[in-house]
């Protein structure tokens, strides 16, 4: 069993709507968690990292919220623009040094129409 | 934009022929990694480095092999294809000594084999 759940597996939204991404996990012990973009045809990438200690951090109009006693996290979208369009990975670290291992959710397909 | 650079981007081979997929990254990163990744699913590891002849295996077997002969460069090859082996391959790195997820990646290449 996949120790990194996110839902929904897909999405589908309107442009400029807002919308939110979930993330549960059951990884411990826990280190930190990072939300990546990934487009079509494309690498991941980060769009915000968050420790044991944060609970909301934000890059733009992507929002990250964690709530380490429920092993919760969700990804927040403001105002969707078509680019938003992509696969969003939810990823969970058990160690916070180059020894720790990683737990990749499988994503939740974004799909923003005009 | 990522410094790490994968080729060929695409490739469609017949069974049996010998492939590598070649990755470089320009970043001096010590560690670096190759996952697979089909669609709808998670990445699953399958080679990582920490460093100059350096290989270890990951989580998911795989039949390829990788070579780290510069720090720079890590290629992954497959002696023999098999349609089995289509999938995307993504190459990560990360730099010594940070947080086990602060992975850049490679923009993938996806492997059909017919």
């Amino acid at each position: 069993k996949n120790q990194v759940e996110q839902s929904p597996q897909s999405l589908i939204i309107l442009e400029g709507k807002n919308c939110t991404l979930q993330c549960n996990y059951t990884v411990s012990p826990f280190s930190n968690l990072r939300w990546y973009k990934q487009d079509t045809g494309r690498g991941p990438v980060s769009l915000t990292i968050m420790t044991f200690s944060e609970n909301t951090k934000s890059n733009g109009r992507y929002t990250a919220t964690l709530d380490a006693d429920t092993k919760q996290s969700s990804l927040h979208i403001t105002a969707s623009q078509l680019s938003d369009s992509a696969s969003y990975i939810c990823v969970v670290s058990d160690r916070g040094s180059t020894l720790g291992r990683l737990y990749f959710g499988r994503g939740t397909q974004l799909t923003v129409w005009p | 934009e990522a410094d790490i650079y994968q080729t060929p981007r695409y490739l469609v081979i017949g069974t049996g022929k010998k492939i590598t997929l070649e990755c470089s990254q320009t970043m001096g990163h010590d560690k670096m990694y190759w996952y697979q990744q089909d669609p709808g699913m998670e990445l699953h590891l399958i080679h990582y480095s920490y460093g100059v002849n350096s290989t270890e295996k990951g989580d998911l077997s795989s039949e390829s092999t990788v070579s780290r002969i510069r720090t720079e460069h890590f290629p992954l090859t497959l002696e023999s294809a098999r349609p089995s082996h289509t999938s995307q391959y993504l190459c990560a790195s990360s730099e010594k000594g940070s947080g086990a997820n602060v992975l850049t990646f490679g923009a993938g290449s996806r492997l059909t084999v017919l």
